[in-house]
């Protein structure tokens, strides 16, 4: 059971735009940023999104993300094939005092 | 560009101690700046965050873990070879994953992975 919550799939055909959710508490997403990370098959996580809606270099800007209260998500628009990934939420919890990640969502290009 | 690999035994017997070690490059552990973390990812399922070590010259070195595994786990730094090492005991089945070393921006966000390897725990 992970602290936060995301659904566990997602899908889209190329072109359209997804939006992934990502849902917490007062005392992780509401008091902390929201970083995504990208993890294509067989490979290790790829930070994605950090500090709530700021992309890293060579981060596509078809991927943005926005958190609001307790909340977060993550669109991608204009979906490509290369975006079929699992993808992760992620923040610190000030009651665990530590990291705290979301179960993860399968998104399928159809 | 910083580079992380971890490396150690990819088998583990039941009860025994899991020893990774992580090899940082292009950067120093030692910088002050960062949390050097290990993550694991049990086969199919999510990530898992393990616990953190700080270092810096000023502070010496501080060391925060996951506290459902804070009674199994060591995390320790060799400045001189610049790496970080993971220690998990009393391992059963459940602790086998992939398990990744990750650099943090603080408590900001991973912004540097190894390639992470699997540990399978099997007798």
């Amino acid at each position: 059971q992970s602290v936060l919550t995301q659904p566990p799939s997602a899908s889209g055909t190329p072109g359209q735009r997804v939006t992934i959710s990502c849902s917490g508490s007062s005392s992780n997403i509401g008091s902390n940023t929201v970083n995504w990370y990208q993890q294509l098959p067989g490979t290790a996580p790829k930070l994605l999104m950090f500090s709530n809606n700021q992309r890293p270099s060579g981060v596509p800007d078809r991927f943005s993300g926005s958190k609001s209260g307790t909340s977060a998500s993550l669109a991608i628009s204009g979906l490509q094939s290369e975006d079929e990934a699992d993808y992760y939420c992620a923040t610190w919890d000030d009651s665990l005092n530590g990291w705290v990640f979301g179960g993860g969502t399968k998104l399928t290009v159809l | 560009q910083v580079q992380l690999q971890e490396s150690g035994p990819g088998l583990v017997k039941p009860s025994e101690t899991l020893s990774l070690t992580c090899t940082v490059s292009g950067g120093s552990v030692s910088s002050g700046s960062y949390y050097w973390n290990w993550i694991r990812q049990p086969p199919g399922k999510g990530l898992e965050w393990i616990g953190y070590i700080y270092y810096s010259e000023r502070t010496s070195e501080r060391t925060n873990y996951n506290p459902s595994l804070k009674s199994r786990i060591t995390i320790s730094i060799d400045t001189s070879k610049n790496q970080f090492s993971l220690k998990l005991s009393s391992v059963t089945a459940a602790d086998t994953a992939v398990y990744y070393c990750a650099r943090a921006q603080g408590i900001e966000y991973f912004q540097h992975w190894g390639q992470g390897t699997l540990v399978s725990v099997s007798s």
